[in-house]
């Protein structure tokens, strides 16, 4: 059974401070994904990444970096918090070939004062 | 540009009755289709997909169809039960190409007892 965990459910940080949202996945899944989630905008991907050390920008990447530095972790780096980010934060992995279906964590709901 | 459209952002079902729930896309190239479900405050659960290669795939209570030549698909849940009451995401790929899903907006289900 895959699992995907991400560090926190909750977070409360202040705006201008550097945020880091951890996430692992147990599945030896090649893909990991970044996305939030806001009402009315469906999930949109930030970054994601097929390999060690390799990513991709997705649709929304300004403001975030990401970093992959071993096969099971992929975090999301907010440089420096600003209010538009607060937001559900979605981590997802799946295995490379075609199925292409993604595995998700339980959220991490980031409020920025 | 939605390349994939989830047209009603709300349905209302009586439980026990079928559920329907639609989604059309404009890109031709894509030929695997997943549609998903996510609970408030956690991350999406994979229901089922489809390969373009196929008009229907089932699974227990729920069935998809895919239309190629409409760029349509559906979802069917038959019965309907209170617990299926979630925001339902279509999903699409073109798998031989990309990594990346391309996701609809989403339809919120409501099933009242």
């Amino acid at each position: 059974d895959v699992k995907v965990t991400q560090s926190s459910r909750y977070l409360v940080k202040r705006t201008g401070e550097k945020v880091f949202l951890e996430c692992v996945q147990d599945m030896d899944h090649e893909n990991m994904f970044w996305y939030r989630q806001d009402p009315g905008l469906g999930l949109r991907l930030i970054y994601f990444s097929y390999d060690v050390k390799m990513k991709e920008k997705g649709d929304i990447p300004e403001g975030y970096s990401v970093s992959r530095e071993k096969k099971e972790r992929f975090s999301l780096i907010l440089e420096s918090a600003s209010t538009n980010q607060t937001s559900m934060y979605l981590c997802a992995s799946s295995l490379a070939g075609r199925s292409q279906t993604q595995y998700f964590g339980p959220g991490t709901r980031l409020l920025v004062l | 540009d939605q390349q994939v459209k989830q047209n009603s952002p709300s349905l209302s079902v009586q439980e026990g009755r079928i559920s329907i729930l639609n989604c059309d896309y404009t890109n031709s190239m894509f030929d695997y289709f997943l549609w998903y479900k996510k609970y408030p405050a956690e991350g999406p659960t994979f229901l089922i997909s489809i390969s373009s290669i196929k008009d229907k795939n089932e699974d227990g209570r729920f069935t998809v169809f895919l239309n190629k030549s409409a760029k349509h698909l559906s979802l069917h849940i038959v019965p309907s039960q209170p617990g299926d009451s979630a925001v339902y995401f279509c999903a699409a790929v073109n798998a031989g190409n990309n990594r990346k899903l391309i996701w609809g907006l989403g339809t919120s289900l409501a099933v009242n007892p």
